[in-house]
């Protein structure tokens, strides 16, 4: 049991093209967080949420508590947006982190 | 501030070898974790540490410890190196934040293998 489910897990888009990935997760939060992991690099905070919407720059991030869903979407897409990007969810004791197992996405020129 | 600063990017380790990975804040955060990412799968939590003097276990604990002394550092040590250890590790620390929610960092990570 995965307590948060993210889709697609891939994901090919042409340079310009809309694209949203989406996260559900199954467990209380005290907020929804999206990761972004370059090939062979670190992990950096996209967003943090815990209601409504937030944006930066192209990126733009959504939740619904009710539904327990959240979507990460990118305007304009750029070969430089290829990446994993990850769902995780915080709550609990001990300030427990769980992940979502990416969503890899590669632009095309 | 340098964040979160792990150490080595790479190793090579022989079955039964032992080694430790640094892992060190700048941020004076009280929280901080160690996890593995595996091919496929979400990061699973090793080790985390809820201020210095205190660890707990993860999900996936066996064949590690580790140990708090400091705010700073949080280093991961691998006791008698399996194949099943092969894996990138993540060390990260996080903040709550007034308002709610946490905020989270990490290292750059390590990618162990050992054959």
């Amino acid at each position: 049991k995965n307590e948060v489910e993210q889709s697609p897990q891939n994901l090919t888009a042409q340079e310009g093209e809309f694209i949203t990935i989406n996260c559900s997760y199954s467990v209380g939060i005290s907020a929804l967080h999206w990761l972004q992991q370059h090939p062979g690099g670190g992990i950096v905070s996209l967003f943090m949420l815990s209601s409504g919407k937030k944006k930066h720059g192209r990126l733009i991030a959504t939740i619904n508590i009710q539904e327990k869903h959240s979507s990460l979407h990118i305007t304009a897409s750029h070969p430089r947006d290829s990446a994993v990007y990850i769902c995780a969810v915080s709550g609990g004791t001990g300030n427990q982190f769980y992940f979502g197992t990416g969503t890899s996405l590669t632009v095309i020129p | 501030n340098a964040g979160v600063t792990q150490t080595p990017k790479f190793r090579i380790l022989k079955i039964g070898q032992s080694m430790t990975l640094q892992c060190a804040q700048d941020m004076n955060h009280n929280y901080m974790y160690w996890y593995r990412q595996d091919p496929g799968m979400g990061l699973k939590l090793i080790y985390y540490s809820v201020g210095a003097g205190i660890t707990d276990k993860g999900e996936v604990p066996n064949g590690y410890n580790v140990s708090r002394s400091t705010t700073e550092d949080f280093p991961l040590r691998l006791e008698l190196a399996a194949p099943s250890q092969t894996s990138v590790y993540f060390c990260a620390s996080s903040f709550r934040l007034t308002g709610g929610g946490e905020k989270l960092f990490f290292g750059s990570g390590t990618q162990l293998s050992v054959l």
